[in-house]
């Protein structure tokens, strides 16, 4: 069964800090991986999308990673802002009968200042 | 360049009655997808439209409906509504099909509350 799951669950880090997102796959035949970024109360916003040949892929404060033979990605945010408080969720795209995606839970991540 | 636009925002129905979303995406996406999203079960797919023909469906059941016009526009329409769907529903439009490498825009939803 495709699979895709994040951890940790919720994160609190002081304004300023790093921090890294994890996100584990089981999704196969693999096309692409995207991490999002959902405000509260509004949609999910892209971030980033890897195919299977990138490694790394930043956007701004953000890098994600990619490891496709351990079906592993990480999230890093760089000195965070009160901004960045959101929940990050993280796609895989592939084959899985019903749905050509799979979503993980999210990681919900909380900036204090 | 407008974003994807859900109409309502909010909406509260009570059991038994249906209901109908609707979905503007961005001008040129022709697939719109579209995805229920509880606290419990984060985001799961619905169905996906493109080019007027449904290209993917979800493990919903049958009450669950949607369609799209030549325009793009999209509609999702539940019938006999339970309590379990109480979600907030939404919809993400991308130039071409949704697992291609291009991103997917979503609206901020229509949240619907069952009564």
């Amino acid at each position: 069964k495709n699979q895709v799951e994040q951890s940790p669950q919720s994160l609190i880090i002081l304004e300023g800090k790093n921090c890294t997102l994890q996100c584990n796959y089981t999704v196969s035949p693999f096309s692409n991986l995207r991490w999002y970024k959902q405000d509260t109360g509004r949609g999910p916003v892209s971030l980033t999308i890897m195919t299977f040949s990138e490694n790394t892929k930043s956007n701004g404060r953000y890098t994600a990673t990619l490891d496709a033979d351990t079906k592993q990605s990480s999230l890093h945010i760089t000195a965070s802002q009160l901004s960045d408080s959101a929940s990050y969720i993280c796609v895989v795209s592939g084959h899985s009968g019903y749905s050509t995606l799979t979503f993980g839970k999210g990681t919900m991540l909380l900036v204090s200042p | 360049k407008a974003g994807v636009t859900q109409t309502p925002r909010y909406l509260i129905k009570t059991r038994g009655q249906q209901v109908t979303l609707s979905c503007s995406p961005i001008s040129g996406h022709r697939s719109v997808s579209w995805y229920q999203q509880t606290p419990g079960q984060g985001l799961q797919f619905l169905f996906e439209y493109f080019s007027e023909t449904q290209r993917n469906k979800g493990n919903f059941p049958g009450r669950f409906s949607g369609r799209q016009f030549s325009n793009s526009r999209s509609e999702m329409n539940v019938s006999t509504l339970e309590l379990g769907d109480s979600a907030l529903y939404l919809c993400a439009s991308s130039l071409v099909r949704q697992d291609s490498n291009q991103p997917q825009h979503f609206g901020d939803g229509t949240r619907l509350s069952i009564l």
